[in-house]
């Protein structure tokens, strides 16, 4: 089955440290996305690559970095410079004019 | 940049036609109109989506008046399984690939 996958499911991160959100599809897509949602909020763009090796920042970069080495993956980093990184991550690509989202990636400071 | 409105909840009973209307006043001329279903730690999943007149199939229909500055989930019969977050999400802007999402409209159906 083609689709997104995201891991791991929980993270938990403790102050200071820097973790990795992994993203993989093998829709063969070449858009790629990263949103963050914080509870009874919306979801707010991070990052975008839409080529390999090509990425932009969205609207809360701030404290994140990703890559796109491989057309299939794009994780993303979130550093110790993000403040409040507690939330929900969700990865999406994007074919025509609709996104196809992972299952999600929650993060817990502890 | 585009913002859409929806109501924030809706509550309805199960059998019963829903209707989320969501307002998107300042669309680009050749954007779509999509809409998304969310349940709870996961993510959204794509329902239906149009550009003008009425769209319909499987799960939903979308109405989008001639203005199209606003348009309207329809969910026939819900049941419980369609307590979900709904969005419709625009593109950030003309010629973006980008969707900014609001905060959805929060359903719940009630049996």
């Amino acid at each position: 089955d083609g689709g997104i996958t995201q891991s791991p499911k929980y993270l938990f991160r403790k102050e200071g440290q820097n973790v990795t959100l992994s993203c993989e599809q093998n829709l063969n897509h070449d858009a790629m996305y990263w949103y963050r949602q914080d509870p009874g909020q919306g979801l707010r763009l991070i990052y975008y690559s839409q080529i390999v090796n090509d990425f932009q920042k969205g609207d809360i970069a701030e404290g994140y970095s990703v890559s796109r080495e491989k057309k299939e993956s794009f994780p993303l980093t979130v550093t110790s410079a993000q403040k409040n990184p507690t939330a929900f991550y969700l990865c999406a690509s994007l074919l025509g004019r609709y996104y196809t989202f992972g299952s999600g990636t929650r993060l817990t400071v502890v | 940049l585009a913002k859409t409105t929806q109501p924030v909840s809706m509550d309805s009973y199960e059998g019963q036609e829903v209707n989320i209307t969501c307002s998107h006043n300042n669309i680009a001329t050749n954007d779509y109109i999509t809409w998304y279903q969310q349940f709870p730690s996961q993510g959204p999943r794509f329902i239906i989506q149009g550009y003008k007149t009425k769209v319909t199939n499987e799960v939903a229909s979308l109405f989008i008046p001639a203005d199209r500055k606003s348009s309207t989930l329809s969910l026939p019969r819900v049941s419980l399984s369609d307590t979900a977050v709904y969005y419709c999400p625009l593109y950030s802007g003309a010629g973006s690939y980008q969707l900014t999402f609001g905060k959805g409209t929060k359903l719940s159906v009630i049996p």
